[in-house]
């Protein structure tokens, strides 16, 4: 399986951006992108995916490179209700229900700073 | 509204004990999984399910069985618990060829 290698902790500013980075340089063309998110005492999240093309929703955005061998997760305006675990998570491209798995690692620890 | 739900959320019980957590969705989704949650360890998945009475496992099977025998519902079950299932465990959800995993709220599970 691919993996992602991302920072064990990160520290920001409330009302800033934020860039959280993970690095994925054995990717497969068919590998999604995918970041989570898990607050503390909760269930992991969903925050975005994406394939190829720089992606936005309403809580982040998620900026690819060209060579998708990384990506950046960008918060536009951290809150302190922003403080978790973010993982970066490569699944492979499925058809209808195929074999599609997500592997968690060990994600970043943002901490926001009032 | 749509959720994930799992009972119970904490359960102490001692070892060989069998035990049953229940996971159930409302969202008509054909894949669900369990994780279980360890320090250091991060999120393992168990098994999952494609659709009712399909299941795999996933990478840390052994000690846990699963069921589907309903679209909604994937208990796990753990015949005769050891202390080494002590862990934090997680359903989730998928709806078919959608990206979007939705986890419950967790199952605190100590065995004595």
């Amino acid at each position: 399986d691919a993996k992602t290698t991302q920072p064990n902790s990160m520290e920001s500013n409330e009302e800033e951006p934020v860039h959280l980075p993970c690095n994925h340089s054995t990717i497969s063309g068919t590998d999604y992108i995918h970041w989570y998110r898990q607050l503390p005492s909760q269930g992991p999240e969903y925050v975005i995916h994406g394939l190829t093309s720089n992606v936005n929703n309403r809580m982040a955005s998620l900026a690819i490179a060209e060579d998708r061998k990384s990506s950046t997760l960008i918060l536009h305006r951290a809150t302190l209700r922003d403080a978790a675990v973010y993982y970066c998570i490569l699944s492979i491209s499925y058809s209808g229900a195929g074999s599609y798995q997500l592997t968690f690692g060990k994600g970043t620890k943002l901490s926001v700073i009032p | 509204e749509a959720q994930v739900t799992q009972n119970p959320r904490y359960l102490i019980t001692v070892t060989g004990k069998k035990l049953t957590v229940t996971c159930s969705q409302n969202m008509n989704h054909e894949y669900m999984s369990w994780y279980r949650q360890d320090p250091g360890l991060g999120l393992r998945q168990i098994y999952y399910s494609m659709n009712v009475e399909v299941t795999d496992k996933g990478d840390v099977p052994e000690g846990y069985k699963v069921s589907r025998k309903e679209k909604r519902n994937f208990p796990l079950i753990l015949e005769s618990p050891s202390p080494n299932q002590t862990s934090l465990y997680f359903c989730a959800s998928r709806g078919g060829i959608r990206h979007e995993q939705f986890f419950g709220p967790g199952t605190r599970l100590t065995v004595l």
